[in-house]
Parts: structure tokens; C-alpha cells; sequence
């Protein structure tokens, strides 16, 4: 059975940075696509982007390029999304997912970040 | 401002029958695969249809999709309250070479 155990919920400072995780289990890692969506308190989800760790490969949002970096780590078995500077606008909650070739498959349960100001 | 359109609100009684819609472009829906995702809060989204019209294992076959053109549609039959969540739709965006979400649907069982 194919698992996702995301990291636990983070409190950070404007300006920080942070990294939250996403860990694969029961599956091959390298063999599929996890991506990372975004929900703001009471907004949509948003598509942020998404990785193959297979080869790297990354492909973002135009609304995120620049903004965030998904990386992988193969050898645990753990997709990264990374926030730089953060601002309150950056409050949300993170979920990551497989992506299978147009949608997103199997869903973690969430990392809630909270930016204060 | 979503890249595909859905309506902000749907309601009906338990075990009538209610569709939401999501309208997109030629970028999108008109040459991509349609996904339908329920979420209610607090959980991790769910998917219910793929590729347009398939439901994952596990999903009743009360729900159901289509897709015409730039649109696509989703259907709940025998409506129950625990069907009461917030719809996505999303597809991918050959424009912007990046996945799309609808601004989602608020489904309320009255």
C-alpha cells in the first residue's frame, strides 16, 4: 500500500525559510511523479508543481516558479518542498501527492504552516 | 482568479441527483484529461474521477464525469450528507505547462 507521511505543522517568522517533506512509501520512489498543492485558509487548492526523482525533473506553476523549489532525496524516499522568505501570505496548508500522468492520485495529509508576521 | 470556472455553490436534497460543472479552454480541458477531487475540510483531498470519466477503486458509482469541448461535468446521484465537501476540478494547462484547479464547488445537502 502506497503511503504518504508528511512532516508535522511548522510555525515560522517572516523572513525564514522552511523546508517540509513528504515521505513514499510502498512504491517505487523513482518511478512516479509527486507535486505539491496549496491551500490557503479558506481558499482553492492551487497547483504548485512536481517532481520525478527518478531524474529530477521539475515543473512548475508560472504562479510558483521562483517562488518555491521541490526537490527529492532517493535514497529515504522523500520529496522536499522548500519556502523561501516567507511572508504571512505564505500561511497555508501544504499537501503533497502522486501525480500520474494528469491527476493526483494518492494525497498526504497536509503540513500546515503558519507565518507570523 | 481560477484558470477553469465552477460554479461557487451547489445545493439539493438527499438522494436527488447534482451536477457541477467546469468550464476551461483549448489550453486545457478541450486537449487534456479532467480529474474531480473531493475535499472536505480537514482531510486530504480525494479523488473521484480521472482520465475524464474513470473512478478510482473504491469510488461508488454515484459519481460520475463527462467532458464536452472546454467543459467538463460532474455528476452525484443519490445524493447522501455526507456527500456535503468542496469539488475541484483540475486538469493540465498546455499554456502554462503546469496542472490546473477550478475554484471549487461548495456542495450542500439540504
Amino acid at each position: 500500500e502506497v503511503q504518504l507521511v508528511q512532516s508535522g505543522a511548522e510555525v515560522k517568522e517572516s523572513g525564514e525559510s522552511l523546508e517540509i517533506s513528504c515521505k513514499v512509501s510502498g512504491y517505487g520512489f523513482t518511478s512516479l511523479w509527486i507535486g505539491w498543492v496549496r491551500q490557503m485558509p479558506g481558499k482553492v487548492l492551487e497547483w504548485m508543481g512536481i517532481i520525478y526523482p527518478g531524474d529530477a525533473e521539475t515543473r512548475y506553476s508560472p504562479s510558483f516558479q521562483g517562488q518555491v523549489t521541490i526537490s527529492a532525496d532517493n535514497s529515504i524516499n522523500t520529496a522536499y518542498l522548500r519556502l523561501r522568505s516567507l511572508k504571512a501570505s505564505d500561511t497555508a496548508m501544504y499537501y503533497c501527492a502522486i501525480w500520474r500522468s494528469g491527476y493526483f492520485d494518492l494525497w498526504g495529509r497536509g503540513t500546515l504552516v503558519t507565518v507570523s508576521s | 482568479q481560477s484558470v477553469l470556472t465552477q460554479p461557487p455553490s451547489v445545493s439539493a436534497a438527499p438522494g436527488q441527483k447534482v451536477t457541477i460543472s467546469c468550464s476551461g479552454s483549448s489550453s486545457n480541458i478541450a486537449n487534456n484529461y479532467v480529474s474531480w477531487y473531493q475535499h472536505l475540510p480537514g482531510t486530504a483531498p480525494k479523488l473521484l474521477i480521472y482520465d475524464n470519466n474513470e473512478r478510482p477503486s473504491g469510488i461508488p458509482d454515484r459519481f460520475s464525469g463527462s467532458k464536452s469541448g472546454t467543459s467538463a461535468t460532474l455528476g452525484i446521484t443519490g445524493l447522501q450528507t455526507g456527500d456535503e465537501a468542496d469539488y475541484y476540478c483540475a486538469t493540465w494547462d498546455s499554456r502554462l505547462s503546469a496542472g490546473v484547479f477550478g475554484g471549487g464547488t461548495k456542495l450542500t445537502v439540504l
